[in-house]
């Protein structure tokens, strides 16, 4: 079974500042998928980024960007010049295909952007 | 191109009572999921469906909970009788298939529910 651990409960960031969220994940898979999430206080979850383990390059959307070392089984997420709409609930999930591609989520990170 | 759709947003109950969730995911989408979101966790699965089969419900508390996805597209959650640790958030999502190529889940708004 696979499981993901974020250790950061909660995060602040003063606005255009750079922050790193952190997570780790434990598998057994060679081929998987990772993502983050945003759940803002409206809870509809929303994909900021995602990774294919197969690819050495980290993947970048925008102001996001990822930190992917698989060896450590580390995956963590950089945003850069936060936003006040940045403040949500951070989740990092895991997928292996040929599991249904069920979601395996972390506990998650507040993350809180202050003027 | 319309989201996944929940209904209600809220709902409380008295324990005992029974309790049903509706979602109407992305047309077009395969696969459905249901996910349970206790407060200070992550989503975790309930059940998947592919079309208007069970593909994973291991995690599902049958003694309690049901699911159904009638016709492949329109899915109810229904919970009886519930339970006070019932209470949280449940999201459903929908993905086009169950193929790799086309993982990626959108999310619905969710229906917080609270059990008194």
């Amino acid at each position: 079974a696979q499981t993901v651990t974020q250790s950061q409960p909660e995060m602040s960031v003063q606005e255009a500042e750079t922050v790193t969220l952190s997570c780790t994940y434990d598998t057994s898979e060679n081929n998987y998928y990772l993502f983050w999430y945003k759940q803002p206080p409206s809870r509809q979850m929303i994909l900021v980024i995602r990774q294919e383990a197969y690819k050495q390059q980290n993947a970048t959307e925008n102001r996001f960007s990822v930190n992917f070392q698989k060896a450590a089984k580390s995956f963590s997420l950089k945003i850069s010049d936060s936003q006040l709409g940045d403040t949500a609930m951070y989740f990092c999930a895991f997928m292996a295909p040929g599991g249904g591609n069920k979601l395996t989520f972390g506990t998650g990170t507040q993350l809180k952007v202050e003027l | 191109e319309a989201g996944v759709a929940q209904s209600p947003r809220y709902k409380i109950i008295e324990k005992r009572q029974s309790v049903a969730f509706w979602c109407n995911p992305i047309s077009g989408h395969a696969t459905l999921y249901w996910y349970q979101q206790i407060l200070g966790q992550g989503p975790k699965l309930l059940i998947q469906f592919q079309n208007n089969g069970v593909v994973d419900d291991s995690q599902l508390p049958k003694d309690r909970f049901s699911a159904e996805r009638l016709k492949g597209v329109d899915s109810t959650l229904k919970i009886q009788p519930a339970k006070l640790e019932d209470s949280a958030v449940y999201l459903c999502a929908s993905s086009l298939e169950i193929s790799p190529s086309s993982y990626e889940q959108y999310f619905g708004p969710g229906t917080r529910l609270t059990v008194t």
